[in-house]
C-alpha cells in the first residue's frame, strides 16, 4: 500500500487560509469516506482535526476544515495563527483493511 | 480524561523480540478498537496495526505482517504488541492510539499516547 501523496510544504501570513492536499487511489480516498487528519508539533504526539473527511472532534476550532473530490482530500485552515505551525497527516482507511498515512506537510506559519 | 500509556520500547539486536504495552484509563477500554502506529526518526507516521475493540479482528501493514502481532486484555485495560524477528527498519517511536467510534474500527484515532522508542541496532 503506497502512502498517499501531499505536498511537503506550505506556507501562509498570519489570517490567511491555506489548504493541503491528500491524493489516494480508488483503493483508499476515492471509495471510502474515512479520510482523516492529524496535527503533530515537534516532539509531540500527533492530534485528530478531522475525521470522516470533514468532521471536527470536539475543541478543534471551526477554522479547520476537511472536504474530498474523487481520489482527493484537502484539509484548509482559516485565518491562520502562528500555533497552526505544525506536521500535517492525512489518512484513509483501504480495500485492504488497513490505513494508509500520507507523507505529510509541514505548514510554516510566516 | 481519555489516556493511553506506552511502555517496553528499548534497544534490541536485529533479529531479536521485543513487545510493548499500552495501559488505557478514562474510558471504556473494551468497547473500542486500538492501533499501533509508528514514527521513524525524522520521517512520517506508519501505520501498524490495529484490533477491534474484542480481539476478535486483527489486521496489520504488509511491512509487519508475520512479524508482529497485535493483542489486548480488557480485564487489564492493555493493549500489546508482539515484536519478532526484528530489523533496523522498525527503528521508530511507537504510538498506541485510540479509534474513536464505539466498536467501530478504522474511523479515526482520537486518543493518543506519547509513544515508547524501539531501537534496533547491532
Amino acid at each position: 500500500q503506497s502512502a498517499l501523496t501531499q505536498p511537503a510544504s506550505v506556507s501562509g501570513s498570519p489570517g490567511q487560509s491555506i489548504t493541503i492536499s491528500c491524493t489516494g487511489t480508488s483503493s483508499d480516498v476515492g471509495v471510502y469516506n474515512y479520510v482523516s487528519w492529524y496535527q503533530q508539533h515537534p516532539g509531540k504526539a500527533p492530534k485528530l482535526m478531522i475525521f470522516e473527511v470533514s468532521n471536527r472532534p470536539s475543541g478543534v476550532p471551526a477554522r479547520f476544515s476537511g472536504s474530498k473530490s474523487g481520489n482527493t482530500a484537502s484539509l484548509t485552515i482559516s485565518g491562520l495563527q502562528a500555533e497552526d505551525e505544525a506536521a500535517y497527516y492525512c489518512s484513509s482507511y483501504t480495500t485492504g483493511s488497513t490505513v494508509v498515512f500520507g507523507g505529510g506537510t509541514i505548514l510554516t506559519v510566516l | 480524561q481519555e489516556q493511553v500509556v506506552e511502555s517496553g520500547g528499548g534497544v534490541v539486536h536485529p533479529g531479536r523480540s521485543l513487545r510493548l504495552s499500552c495501559a488505557a484509563s478514562g474510558f471504556i477500554f473494551s468497547s473500542y478498537g486500538m492501533h499501533w502506529v509508528r514514527q521513524a526518526p525524522g520521517k512520517g507516521l506508519e501505520w501498524v496495526a490495529v484490533i477491534s475493540y474484542d480481539g476478535n479482528n486483527k489486521y496489520y501493514a504488509d511491512s509487519v505482517k508475520g512479524r508482529f502481532t497485535i493483542s489486548r486484555d480488557n480485564s487489564k485495560n492493555t493493549l500489546y504488541l508482539q515484536m519478532n524477528s526484528l530489523r533496523a527498519e522498525d527503528t521508530a517511536v511507537y504510538y498506541c492510539a485510540k479509534d474513536w467510534k464505539w466498536e467501530q474500527l478504522f474511523y479515526g484515532m482520537n486518543v493518543w499516547g506519547q509513544g515508547t522508542t524501539v531501537t534496533v541496532s547491532s
